[in-house]
């Protein structure tokens, strides 16, 4: 079957610290993975995306790189800031063939608590 | 785009009573998906619509679960019976065709059960 699974938090920062956050996988078929984020009282949204092996995805000073040989798609960051105090998750679509598409069944990992302190 | 709208946002109710949840998605967004998030985990996979069709359902969905779209645009999650272990966030997410990587999230609706 497929899973997620994220570093266990919560990760505490001060401003402008690098961050890590690992993410490693497993999945049948060919994922496409994501990174989520929640912040507090809202819904998910999508950070970034990286659909097949090498891929890098980057939003908002966020990267995460597709790595196919150690099943992995950490999350980093140079420097955060306090306003990226969230949960973030790791999420994948298994597609059945590779470049495939299929619907948004996503599998997610059971999320890291982010809190950066000024 | 008025985004995924949930209704209610939030829920309290007795043990043994049925609730009721309401999702709009995005219009013209035809792939319509329901996911459960408890406290301190990623939210699980529940059920899927194609338009009108119920397409996938998880094992988690129970028969006291029923979920239904109509006229392939809103959808209603409807829990019977409900008990505490039914206590989670209830998100409702869109996606248009064929992209299933665009997929967009509702601000959940909370259940509690007393």
């Amino acid at each position: 079957g497929n899973s997620v699974t994220q570093m266990e938090g919560p990760v505490t920062l001060s401003e402008e610290a690098f961050l890590t956050i690992n993410c490693t996988y497993t999945a049948t078929g060919y994922p496409s993975l994501f990174w989520y984020v929640q912040y507090p009282g809202e819904g998910l949204q999508l950070l970034l995306k990286a659909t097949k092996a090498d891929d890098k995805g980057s939003n908002k000073g966020f990267e995460a790189t597709y790595r196919k040989e150690t099943t992995s798609f950490h999350l980093e960051k140079g420097s955060v800031q306090v306003s990226d105090s969230a949960v973030y998750f790791c999420a994948l679509i298994a597609h059945l063939s590779a470049g495939g598409t299929s619907y948004g069944k996503l599998t997610f990992g059971q999320g890291t608590i982010l809190t950066v302190h000024p | 785009d008025t985004g995924v709208s949930q209704d209610p946002r939030h829920k309290i109710t007795k043990r043994g009573q049925n609730v009721t949840f309401r999702c709009d998605p995005i219009s013209e967004h035809n792939r319509l998906y329901w996911y459960r998030q408890t406290l301190g985990q990623g939210p699980e996979f529940l059920t899927y619509f194609q338009n009108e069709a119920q397409l996938e359902k998880s094992r988690l969905l129970s028969d006291r679960f029923s979920a239904e779209r109509p006229k392939g645009s809103f959808s209603t999650l409807e829990i019977q019976r409900t008990e505490q272990g039914d206590s989670a966030m209830y998100l409702c997410a869109s996606s248009p065709t064929p992209s299933a990587h665009t997929i967009y999230f509702g601000e959940g609706s909370w259940l509690t059960v007393v």
